[in-house]
């Protein structure tokens, strides 16, 4: 079965750090980009980063320049997102995504299911 | 970065209505490079449409997408109770964006 599964729930205080998992399987893995997008509560939805599936290189939103980093480790098939200096405006469900295609300008097809990080004092 | 901006905010509509919303770019998507998703409450969102106007795997017929240039547009042609949901356009011409949302809720 092709799936995107996402590591549990956060709770963050401002200033720190978070990090979540995206393990996918039932499909080659290096084939495709995999991306990351958030959507605060009540709010659309904010696309941050995407990954290159051969190389490993990353795209990353303008916004969130200083503070995403995405890396992957193709032996267990997982991409983990990490966001940094944390604030309350980014309290938000964080989802990965796998493109279409595997050429990087895609719809995403495939989407895990949701990570919420609570970021709080 | 492109915008998309969606229209209505909120539609309400009955079952068995049709249904038509709306999405513009601030500059032209020449490839026609965008999508539609519908998400319901507490789910991921689902690809719908892509391309403009090719159904993705799985996807009723009843459902279609239109458009070109700046101007984009999802059809529901006869509304199902399960179709009340928000929906969202994406382009991916460039790093892609999305627009702010349609929610589609019963009369």
């Amino acid at each position: 079965q092709v799936q995107l599964v996402q590591s549990g729930a956060e709770v963050k205080k401002p200033g720190a750090a978070v990090k979540v998992s995206c393990k996918a399987s039932g499909y080659t893995f290096t084939n495709y980009y995999h991306h990351w997008v958030r959507q605060a509560p009540g709010r659309g939805l904010e696309w941050m980063v995407m990954i290159n599936p051969t190389g490993g290189s990353t795209r990353i939103a303008q916004r969130f320049q200083d503070r995403v980093t995405l890396t992957r480790d193709t032996s267990t098939r997982t991409v983990y997102m990490e966001l940094s200096s944390l604030r309350s405006e980014d309290t938000a469900v964080y989802f990965c995504a796998r493109d279409r295609r595997g050429s990087g300008l895609d719809p995403f097809d495939i989407w895990g299911q949701g990570t919420m990080v609570t970021v709080s004092s | 970065e492109i915008v998309l901006t969606q229209s209505p905010g909120t539609l309400s509509l009955s079952p068995g209505e049709r249904a038509t919303l709306s999405c513009r770019a601030s500059q032209s998507l020449s490839t026609n490079y965008l999508a539609w998703y519908q998400q319901k409450p507490g789910q991921a969102p689902r690809l719908l449409i892509y391309d403009a106007s090719s159904r993705a795997t799985g996807i009723p017929d009843r459902f279609s997408g239109s458009g070109s240039g700046t101007d984009f547009t999802l059809t529901i042609s006869r509304l199902e109770p399960e179709d009340f949901a928000l929906y969202h356009c994406q382009q991916y011409v460039t790093s892609p964006t999305f627009g702010q949302g349609t929610k589609l809720e019963i009369k």
